[in-house]
């Protein structure tokens, strides 16, 4: 398997931007989670979803973040208008309901905005 | 105060050395504990597991749980360079929502 595949990995755009991040799942995980990691706040969960419904989306900062998952191989995590404090690594996650602890992390998306 | 503690370091050792990483946290309610490594510019990956207290044992690596003090610990033991990395801690209740730990920047010297 190619294990968790996130695009793009690097994304600088301009502050008031759309930004659009993709995630593919490892095939056959019905669990996916969005995080978002900075120097000063660590590795926070923003959303996740099980069979690409979302059950809790409590992280999310604001309403300008925005996460869908329309099958079980996407998701996307939208930002609009982007600011400059959105600036982070962005990675998702998936893991398998059979047993607990063992998330596989994608490589992330490195999002500078400007 | 945070659900899950741990200090960011850095932490330096010489190559060889014991290295002890440290996590406290405060909901009692976490069953699932998990280190995760982090090698700069990629993604976290799971290194060890253990369910409720316990040691647990793999290789150089050795976690403890100490659920009555609510404190977890790793031990890396003949330490190389290639361990030079960011170690999270991470803790489930059992409901797949995992807190993480700040993480522990760790450098070891040859």
């Amino acid at each position: 398997d190619a294990g968790v595949i996130q695009s793009p990995r690097h994304e600088v755009t301009e502050m008031g931007q759309e930004v659009t991040l993709r995630c593919k799942p490892i095939s056959g995980h019905d669990y996916l989670f969005w995080y978002r990691q900075t120097m000063m706040r660590g590795l926070e969960l923003l959303i996740y979803f099980n069979n690409n419904v979302p059950i809790d989306d409590s992280g999310m900062p604001e309403d300008r973040f925005s996460a869908k998952m329309p099958n079980a191989s996407f998701s996307t995590l939208k930002i609009q208008p982007s600011e400059p404090r959105d600036s982070a690594v962005y990675f998702c996650a998936s893991r398998s309901g059979q047993g607990a602890g063992t998330q596989y992390f994608g490589p992330g998306t490195r999002l500078l905005v400007l | 105060q945070k659900e899950v503690e741990q200090d960011p370091g850095p932490l330096s050792v010489p190559e060889g050395a014991i290295v002890s990483l440290n996590c406290t946290y405060s909901n009692s309610a976490f069953q699932y504990f998990m280190w995760y490594r982090q090698y700069s510019r990629k993604g976290p990956e799971l290194l060890m597991y253990t369910y409720s207290s316990g040691n647990k044992e793999d290789g150089r690596f050795t976690a403890q749980v100490d659920k009555s003090s609510k404190y977890i610990s790793l031990f890396i033991r003949d330490s190389q360079p290639s361990d030079s990395a960011t170690y999270l801690c991470a803790m489930e209740t059992g409901g797949f929502k995992t807190i993480f730990g700040a993480g522990t920047r760790l450098f070891v010297k040859a």
